[in-house]
């Protein structure tokens, strides 16, 4: 049984630049979770997609956006990259009715330059 | 404004010793606290939780203790395994209604285990 997986695992962009992240849930998962983890800190959660659409938000500006689709996998989208957006992003999964339970992929190191 | 907080950086303990983590939180509503435990070049990986109407929970070397009053829970592992060297993250969620809630993390705590 494949875990969370995200692709791709290392990218570098040039600020100004857009760039799509790419999540697949745990087999089973309907629910995804995007994370932002910058350096010495502990993740910051993006936004939340149940049913295709985005459930829950942080505080991250309208450059960030994001879709599920009908297979329950998700792509996150950021917009107008700057030095600051420079992080690991991480995805997670969880099953609905488990609220609490979530599992996390390896995460997606973007440099932007 | 950090609603959850892990105030030391990094933890040294011997093999075979008690390792204690430590977390503050500043919000009375949350539902669940968690701990992660996180290698390098790997997301973070469940460990252990505890709902808030509890004030511990065990499982194998790893026990939760929460004191609402305080708002403070901690991490205990016994005893501490080489392997266990890792960033551990204390983490809170509020549930909506039945609606899972977003997790809020700590910076996190780097434990050291020494043979």
């Amino acid at each position: 049984d494949a875990g969370v997986t995200q692709s791709p695992t290392h990218l570098i962009k040039t600020r100004g630049q857009q760039v799509t992240l790419r999540c697949s849930p745990k087999s089973g998962h309907d629910t995804v979770s995007w994370y932002q983890q910058a350096l010495g800190q502990g993740p910051q959660f993006i936004f939340q997609y149940y049913e295709e659409e985005e459930r829950q938000r942080g505080n991250f500006p309208d450059r960030f956006s994001g879709h599920q689709f009908p297979n329950y996998s998700s792509e996150l989208n950021v917009n107008a990259l700057l030095l600051g957006d420079s992080a690991l992003y991480l995805c997670a999964s969880s099953p609905t009715r488990l609220s609490y339970e979530q599992y996390f992929g390896p995460g997606t190191r973007l440099t932007v330059t | 404004d950090q609603q959850v907080k892990q105030n030391s950086p990094s933890l040294s303990v011997q093999e075979g010793r008690i390792s204690i983590l430590n977390c503050d939180y500043t919000n009375s509503m949350f539902d669940y606290f968690l701990w992660y435990k996180k290698y390098p070049a790997e997301g973070p990986t469940f460990l252990i939780s505890i709902s808030s109407i509890k004030d511990k929970n065990e499982d194998g070397r790893f026990t939760v203790f929460l004191n609402k009053s305080a708002k403070h829970l901690s991490l205990h592992i016994v005893p501490s395994q080489p392997g266990d060297s890792a960033v551990y993250f204390c983490a809170a969620l509020k549930n909506y209604g039945g609606s899972q809630g977003n997790l809020i993390f700590g910076k996190g705590t780097k434990l050291s285990v020494k043979p």
